[in-house]
């Protein structure tokens, strides 16, 4: 158990729906960073947060957006939902950043979109 | 620009072998480099990083992983595979971006182990 939780687990939706995955860092951890995992693109970096505020961007489309609120728990945000959003969404958290900290994976929430 | 190469997707091994999972990099600076494993219906966890110190890395599990610049290579090895080792392998590089580290990772490579 790493430490990070992450809601639900798995979920099911229709196209050009949105749905919200949470996701709560280790205690601690000031750092939360999302991931999608699938099968056509691999384990590909979203966005990262540090205390509340948006630390470094990835492969985000314009259709998703997630924050960190004050208690550090985050949300992923993912609206207009294609086929394609079907994936693993990975949320983990690290102490800091600025140095090469250690990152702590969740579970992952399953997300498939019909 | 940063990336990561895993040869082979599958790599099959007998309890007891040697297991080899192979990971080249490309980075434009000197790198950081990480091996996660991914066991079935979990997240990653870090196996072992390396951070420009010592060119053998020694992680958890009995993994170990040798840095090579000039092959631009950063090989997970293990001299005696269990069956407890079948998971999924990814190498991933990270170099310093605004302050922040965050990996790239390669497509993964997936352990068998037969008894």
């Amino acid at each position: 158990d790493s430490g990070v939780t992450q809601t639900p687990k798995h979920l099911i939706t229709a196209t050009g729906q949105r749905v919200t995955l949470r996701c709560s860092p280790r205690s601690g951890d000031l750092s939360v960073y999302w991931y999608q995992q699938s099968l056509d693109q691999g384990l590909q970096f979203l966005i990262q947060y540090y205390n509340g505020e948006e630390r470094a961007k990835g492969n985000i489309l314009e259709r998703f957006s997630a924050q960190q609120f004050p208690d550090l728990h985050s949300e992923l945000n993912l609206s207009s939902l294609e086929l394609g959003d079907s994936a693993l969404y990975f949320c983990a958290s690290s102490v800091a950043y600025g140095r090469v900290y250690e990152q702590y994976f969740g579970p992952g929430t399953r997300l498939t979109v019909t | 620009a940063q990336s990561v190469t895993q040869l082979g997707s599958h790599v099959s091994v007998s309890e007891g072998a040697l297991v080899l999972l192979r990971c080249n990099y490309s980075s434009s600076v000197p790198p950081y480099l990480f091996w996660y494993v991914q066991y079935p219906n979990q997240g990653l966890q870090l196996l072992l990083k390396y951070t420009s110190a010592a060119t053998l890395v020694k992680g958890i599990n009995g993994f170990e992983a040798e840095f090579k610049k000039s092959e631009t290579s950063f090989h997970l090895t293990k001299p005696s595979a269990h069956m407890s080792d079948a998971a999924e392998y990814f190498c991933a590089v990270s170099e310093e971006e605004g302050g922040s580290y965050i990996p790239t990772f390669g497509r993964g490579t997936s352990l068998i182990v037969h008894p």
